[in-house]
């Protein structure tokens, strides 16, 4: 299998444009997960699905961030509109027996 | 809420050993490690169940105290590929929902 896949791999915007990052999980993987990862904050949770739908988005940060699940294959999530302080790496993950499989990660910086 | 990881920082040279603790305020379901290398993706080490055993990995092991909601994690005779950044990840039901703390950084000199 190819692994979570994730795009673009690096962004670079300046603030108030709108961003998406995507994510293809592995296949056969029911859950979905999205992090952030910053110095400061080191890895927070902010969203996670089961089976399409999001089970869990307490740690989204604002009304800016949204996440969607259309299908078992694919799940987007957008910023908008962007600010600074929302530049750090985005992760998705999908889960089997406990584990989790990252994707690579989106470099996003916001000027 | 976020587990508290100790130390922060820990630098060691080959073949010696550490531990790395991480410590939660809630009652704990499992526990997780992944280790992480610069401009890379967490990466999974263990995990550590509710009223499981120890778990072992080559030279790296942990322990889980459920009653502290504690656990640790034991390297031994550490290699230059030890380096990197540990995260532990701590589900307080078992539901998933995986929080991770801030975070040891750990290096190997030669």
């Amino acid at each position: 299998d190819a692994g979570v896949i994730q795009s673009p791999r690096h962004e670079v915007t300046e603030m108030g444009q709108e961003v998406t990052l995507r994510c293809k999980p592995i296949s056969g993987h029911d859950y979905l997960f999205w992090y952030r990862q910053t110095m400061m904050r080191g890895l927070e949770l902010l969203i996670y699905f089961n089976n399409n739908v999001p089970i869990d988005d307490s740690g989204m940060p604002e009304d800016r961030f949204s996440a969607k699940m259309p299908n078992a294959s694919f799940s987007t999530l957008k910023i908008q509109p962007s600010e600074p302080r929302d530049s750090a790496v985005y992760f998705c993950a999908s889960i089997y027996s406990g584990e989790l499989f990252f994707g690579e990660g989106s470099r996003l910086t916001v000027l | 809420q976020q587990p508290v990881q100790s130390p922060q920082a820990v630098i060691l040279r080959e073949g010696e050993d550490a531990v790395i603790n991480c410590s939660s305020s809630k009652a704990l379901y499992s526990v997780h490690w992944y280790r992480q290398k610069h401009g890379e993706a967490p990466v999974f080490l263990m995990i550590l169940l509710k009223g499981g055993e120890q778990k072992g990995h080559d030279k790296i092991s942990a322990s889980f105290n459920e009653k502290k909601q504690q656990s640790s994690l034991y390297l031994t005779a550490s290699q230059l590929s030890y380096s990197g950044t540990y995260f532990c990840g701590t589900e307080t039901s078992g539901t998933y929902k995986y929080i991770f703390g801030t975070g040891t950084r750990l290096k190997v000199l030669a």
